[in-house]
C-alpha cells in the first residue's frame, strides 16, 4: 500500500538559511498536517490543511509557512534558520470520511541546522 | 487545552513478560479518540491501538490492550508476552474529533531484555 513520502530525508543547512519540506499524501486523503519532534522530545504539531485550506495552526513559528497544492501535496517552508529548529519534522495525512479519520505519519525528514 | 502526561519515562520488561505504560489526559471534551503510537530506532511513527472515547470496551490488538478509565481519564497500555521487537518508545495522544491535531505525552522508552 502507498504511504506518505517526505522529500528530503535529510536536510543540513546553516543558520540563517532557507528549507523546504515536501510532503505527499496518501492518495485521495485530503488533510495533511506537519508535526516537529526536538531531540528527546515527543512530536509538536505545527498545522494542517484540509482541501488546500488551512484547517489549525499550533506553535509554528512565523519563520515557517506552509502551504497545501492542488494535488494535495504540502510544502513546509523554513527561513531563517537557528539551531533550535534542528528537528525530525514528520507529515501525516487522513481523509475525510474514514471511520477513523486515522493519521498516516510519513517516515520524517531528518533538519539539522549548523 | 488538553493535556496528556506519561509519568513513566523509562519501563524495562524480561522477553515474554508483561507490562504496563500509563498515561493519563485533561479534556473536557466528552467524544475523542485516544492512541498509543511506538517510535523504534528509525524513528517512524507506527500505531500500535486506538480507543474510541464513547465506547466503553477496551480496545485490543494481539498482545496489546488498553485500560480505558473514561472518568479517570486514564489510558493505560499492556503489552503481553513482550518481545525484543516492542523495546522502542511508547508515545499516549489524545485526538478530540475528526481531522484535529494529534497531542503527544513525553513518551515512555522501553527496553525488554533477553
Amino acid at each position: 500500500a502507498a504511504g506518505v513520502i517526505q522529500s528530503p530525508r535529510h536536510l543540513i543547512k546553516e543558520k540563517r538559511e532557507t528549507a523546504t519540506l515536501k510532503c505527499y499524501p496518501i492518495p485521495r486523503h485530503d488533510t495533511v498536517y506537519w508535526y516537529q519532534q526536538g531531540p528527546g522530545q515527543d512530536p509538536q504539531f505545527l498545522i494542517s490543511f484540509y482541501e488546500k485550506m488551512q484547517s489549525d495552526k499550533g506553535s509554528i513559528p512565523d519563520r515557517f509557512s506552509a502551504q497545501q497544492f492542488s494535488d494535495y501535496h504540502s510544502e513546509l517552508n523554513m527561513s531563517s534558520l537557528e539551531l533550535g529548529d534542528s528537528a525530525l519534522y514528520f507529515c501525516a495525512s487522513s481523509r475525510d470520511g474514514d471511520r477513523y479519520y486515522e493519521q498516516y505519519f510519513g517516515p520524517g525528514t531528518r533538519l539539522t541546522v549548523t | 487545552a488538553q493535556t496528556v502526561t506519561q509519568s513513566q519515562p523509562e519501563m524495562s520488561v524480561q522477553e515474554a513478560e508483561t507490562v504496563t505504560l500509563s498515561c493519563t489526559y485533561d479534556t473536557s471534551e466528552s467524544d475523542y479518540y485516544l492512541f498509543w503510537y511506538k517510535q523504534p530506532p528509525s524513528r517512524q511513527m507506527i500505531l500500535v491501538i486506538r480507543q474510541e472515547a464513547y465506547k466503553q470496551q477496551n480496545a485490543t490488538e494481539n498482545r496489546f490492550s488498553v485500560n480505558f478509565q473514561k472518568a479517570a481519564k486514564s489510558f493505560s497500555l499492556k503489552i503481553s508476552d513482550s518481545q525484543l521487537g516492542d523495546a522502542a518508545m511508547y508515545f499516549c495522544a489524545y485526538r478530540w474529533t475528526s481531522g484535529s491535531r494529534l497531542t503527544f505525552g513525553e513518551g515512555t522508552q522501553l527496553t525488554v531484555n533477553p
